[in-house]
C-alpha cells in the first residue's frame, strides 16, 4: 500500500507569512495527488487536485506542486481563514486505495 | 449545486451493523463521469477512505475494512448506502459521502454525520 507522510504535523505562522506544507509518497504516484482544507466541525474542502491544479474558488495564494513521491503545498501570504488542518490524499493506486496523509495543522502563532 | 445529505441512527451498538445512507441532489448519481464514495473520520484524527462505488454497481473497499463493508447504490431514488458489520468501538466516527472523478479528487462533500458505537 502507498503511504503519505506529512511533514511538519503541526505549524505555527502568523498572518502574512508564507508556508509550505510537505506530503511525501512511499512509492511514485506520478500527479496523482490532492490537497484538502479542513476547519473544526466542517467536511474538507478540496484546494488542489493533479498536484498543482488549483480547484475552482480557491484563492490563488494557495498553490501546490511535484510530482513522484515529493509534493508541497504553499500559502503565499496566510490569512486569518486559512488556520485549518490540511491533508494530501494520493489518488494513483489500483485498485483504488485512496490515501491521505495524517494531517498538518496549522494554528495562529 | 450539487448536494450529498448522510442520514441513518448516530448510536450502535457493538456487534451490530452501522448503515447510512447518501441522498443526492442535484445532479444524477447515474453519471459516467463519477465515483460515489464513504470517507470517516474519527474524532480529532485523520481521514479514512471506506469505499467508493460506480453507478453499475462496482465498488472499490479499503482492504482494511473489505471483510465487514458493503457499499451500494439506488439509482431510482438518487442514494447510495453504506453498510459495517461487527462495530466496535474504533468505529466511532464522522462518515462522510463524497463523489469523486476515477482516479481523481474528491470534489462534493455531505455534511458528515457522527456515529457513535456504544452499548
Amino acid at each position: 500500500d502507498i503511504q503519505l507522510t506529512q511533514s511538519p504535523s503541526f505549524l505555527s505562522a502568523s498572518v502574512g507569512d508564507r508556508v509550505t506544507i510537505t506530503c511525501r509518497a512511499s512509492q511514485g504516484i506520478s500527479s496523482y495527488l490532492a490537497w484538502y482544507q479542513q476547519k473544526p466541525g466542517k467536511a474538507p474542502k478540496l484546494l488542489i487536485y493533479a498536484a498543482s491544479t488549483l480547484q475552482s474558488g480557491v484563492p490563488s495564494r494557495f498553490s501546490g506542486s511535484g510530482s513522484g513521491t515529493e509534493f508541497t503545498l504553499t500559502i503565499s501570504s496566510l490569512q486569518p481563514e486559512d488556520f485549518a488542518t490540511y491533508y494530501c490524499q494520493q489518488l494513483n493506486s489500483y485498485p483504488p486505495l485512496y490515501t491521505f496523509g495524517q494531517g498538518t495543522k496549522l494554528e495562529i502563532k | 449545486q450539487l448536494q450529498l445529505q448522510e442520514s441513518g441512527p448516530g448510536l450502535v451498538k457493538p456487534s451490530e451493523t452501522l448503515s447510512l445512507t447518501c441522498t443526492v441532489s442535484g445532479g444524477s448519481i447515474s453519471s459516467s463521469s463519477y465515483y460515489w464514495g464513504w470517507i470517516r473520520q474519527p474524532p480529532g484524527k485523520g481521514l479514512e477512505w471506506i469505499g467508493s462505488i460506480y453507478y453499475s454497481g462496482s465498488t472499490y473497499y479499503n482492504p482494511s475494512l473489505k471483510s465487514r463493508v458493503t457499499i451500494s447504490v439506488d439509482t431510482s431514488k438518487n442514494q447510495f448506502s453504506l453498510k459495517l458489520s461487527s462495530v466496535t468501538a474504533a468505529d466511532t466516527a464522522v462518515y462522510y459521502c463524497a463523489r469523486h472523478g476515477i482516479a481523481a479528487a474528491i470534489d462534493y462533500w455531505g455534511q458528515g454525520t457522527l456515529v457513535t458505537v456504544s452499548s
